[in-house]
């Protein structure tokens, strides 16, 4: 059982370019959310998604869009990469926006933007 | 506001020592959720516990240990005699509801340095 699987792992780009992180699940879970971690500030939330078709913006949406064509996969796109988008970013996913249920983690993707 | 505060930013003991992870948070929620994660140096985020808004029972994990407080907002993680394993950075969750649909906002993590 796979989880939650993120890809790259890391990624360097230049001012400009584009660039979309992979992440997709195989636990047919509801709710998906894409966050960004820097230092001393914790996990911040990007994007969200509640199920196929919905989406919906978090703390951190600027320079960022998504979209969730399917319940396993939630891409995160970044459309002209700046240095202020050098992170550490994170895909989870867990079962029910509705329940305690936990969320589940991708490994992470390290994105330094020069 | 929707708020989690992890006032300690960095924590440092020596093994077999006690230590306390402070967590408080702020929710107009009736209901709501409360989470701690684990995230060892290696990166990845290790989900340790859950806690209902409305179920106050203290919960005991081996080294581990919940004190859950609605009448102070607060929901601390204890380890008992610590280890050089624990040492990573420890994050407190609240799940809560936005406009119909529900967030997960976390703290700024506390780093735990356990030295043998």
């Amino acid at each position: 059982n796979a989880g939650v699987t993120q890809t790259p792992k890391f990624q360097v780009l230049k001012t400009g370019q584009s660039m979309t992180l992979q992440c997709a699940q195989d636990m047919n879970h509801e709710y998906m959310s894409w966050y960004r971690q820097d230092p001393g500030m914790g996990l911040r939330l990007i994007h969200y998604s509640v199920g196929a078709g919905i989406t919906d913006q978090g703390e951190v949406p600027n320079g960022y869009n998504v979209s969730r064509s399917t319940t396993e996969d939630f891409p995160l796109r970044l459309l002209s990469a700046a240095p202020s988008q050098t992170s550490v970013y994170f895909c989870a996913s867990s079962y029910s926006q509705r329940t305690n249920t936990e969320a589940f983690f991708g490994q992470g993707t390290r994105l330094t933007v020069v | 506001a929707q708020k989690v505060t992890q006032a300690q930013t960095e924590i440092s003991v020596v093994e077999k020592e006690d230590v306390t992870l402070d967590c408080v948070y702020e929710t107009r929620d009736t209901t709501y959720y409360l989470f701690w994660y684990k995230q060892p140096p290696s990166g990845e985020l290790v989900f340790l516990i859950r806690r209902n808004s409305f179920d106050e029972q203290n919960e005991i994990s081996g080294r581990y240990s919940w004190n859950f407080q609605k009448s102070t907002s607060s929901f601390n993680f204890t380890i008992t005699a610590s280890q050089v394993v624990d040492s990573a950075v420890y994050f407190c969750a609240l799940r809560h509801w936005d406009s119909g649909y529900s967030t997960l906002t976390f703290g700024k993590g506390t780093m735990l340095l356990v030295s043998p």
